[in-house]
Formats: structure tokens, sequence, C-alpha cells
């Protein structure tokens, strides 16, 4: 069974500070890595994904994560966040392999509140 | 693009009483799931399916139905409302079951049960 930890609720930040959003998993096979993105009352977007290959994604609206295998974490982050990155971010896993449905197991989430 | 439409966005049940949620996806995908998000937990799979007349259970699925007749509809029913039941509720669907496909959600549907 896999599970993902994300330690911080609430992340309040100033506008052009940077940003970042912690997210650790557990899983006992290989995992794909997400974060998602909800806008106030909105559904979920995918922000960004790491499947195979460079360790390092990145979002077409400046933001980044890494893969640590070691220390089994997939954290995102933002040099420069802007007011309208407010919402909340979820961090996902999903277990790479073929044959049965592979779920997708979110995080409790982290709002990002960006000030003024 | 339409994507994956729920109906309604709001709902007040009272205790007992019974109702569907509406999900379509407009992507000829294979797999579509429930989520309940509750504060502080995240999202939790409720049933899933992966493909048309094949349904099977999530991780809350005590009080709720789904069925599966066509690729594009995945109703959910709560058959007996309990407060515990007021949550949002989401809809996604994903082109294939395999982990790395990117999934897409519905609005949500606000549901409280008094």
């Amino acid at each position: 069974a896999q599970s993902v930890t994300q330690l911080d609720s609430q992340v309040p930040v100033f506008e052009e500070a940077p940003v970042e959003l912690r997210c650790n998993y557990s899983s006992s096979v290989s995992v794909y890595l997400f974060w998602y993105v909800q806008y106030p009352n909105q559904g979920l977007q995918l922000l960004l994904k790491y499947l195979s290959g460079s360790t390092l994604v990145e979002s077409i609206n400046g933001f980044e994560a890494e893969f640590n295998k070691s220390q089994t974490s997939f954290h995102l982050r933002k040099p420069s966040v802007h007011i309208s990155d407010t919402a909340e971010y979820f961090c996902a896993v999903s277990e790479v392999g073929s044959g049965s449905a592979r779920q997708l197991t979110f995080g409790s989430g982290t709002q990002l509140t960006v000030l003024p | 693009n339409a994507g994956v439409t729920q109906t309604p966005k709001f709902q007040v049940l009272k205790t007992g009483q019974s109702m569907t949620l509406q999900c379509a996806q407009d992507m000829n995908h294979e797999y579509m799931s429930w989520y309940r998000q509750d504060p502080g937990m995240g999202l939790r799979l409720i049933h899933y399916s992966v493909g048309a007349g094949i349904t099977d259970q999530g991780e809350v699925p005590n009080g709720y139905n789904v069925s599966r007749s066509t690729t594009e509809d995945f109703p959910l029913r709560l058959l007996s409302a309990a407060p515990s039941q007021t949550s949002v509720y989401f809809c996604a669907s994903r082109r294939t079951s395999q982990g790395h496909t990117e999934a897409f959600f519905g609005q949500g549907t606000r549901l409280t049960v008094v």
C-alpha cells in the first residue's frame, strides 16, 4: 500500500518570495509522482508529474519539483510566487506496473496563501 | 471542451433521503472514479471503474453505490444519506487505469446532509 504525507497544511507567503511545499511518500514498489492544484471552487488539475528520467520536473507557470528516491520526497518549489498562485496543492502517488488498476493516492493538501 | 461534467453543483439532503450524483466525460476515457474531499483528509477514493460494466470499491465505499453502463457515464448513488456523508464529491477520469495517466476532475458537488 502507498501513502502520502504533506506536513504543512497551511503556508502563507508574501508575494515575490520563494516557497517550498513538502511531500513525502511511502511505497514498497516504484511510483509515479504528481502535484495537483485546486483553485477556489474548482476541481483539481495537474500541475506537474514525475514518471521517469530527469528527477527535476517543471510546470509551465514556474513551479518545479524534484524526485528524491533516497528521501522518498517530491517537494514543490517556486522561486517567486504571485497572488494568482493562491490555491490548495495536493501531492499524489501511483504505483508503477501493469495488469490491475493503479489507484491515485492523495496527500491531505497544503493551502498556499500569497499575501500582498 | 467539456471534459468531466458533474451535476448538481450543490445539494442539501435530509437524513435518510437518497440521491444520485451525475458524472459524464466526453474524452472516451477507460477509467473513472469518485472521490470525497474532507478538510485535512485530502481526497479519498469511494468507487472506481475500469470500463463499462466493471466497477470496484475504493477506500471508503460504505453507503454508496455505482454503476457504469456506458463509457461516458458513472453515477454515484447515496442509498440513505447520513450527516457523515456531508462532503465535496469529485468525479475523475483517466485515459487508462495505469498509474502514469493524468486524472481529469469535474468541478465537484458540495453535499450537505442535515
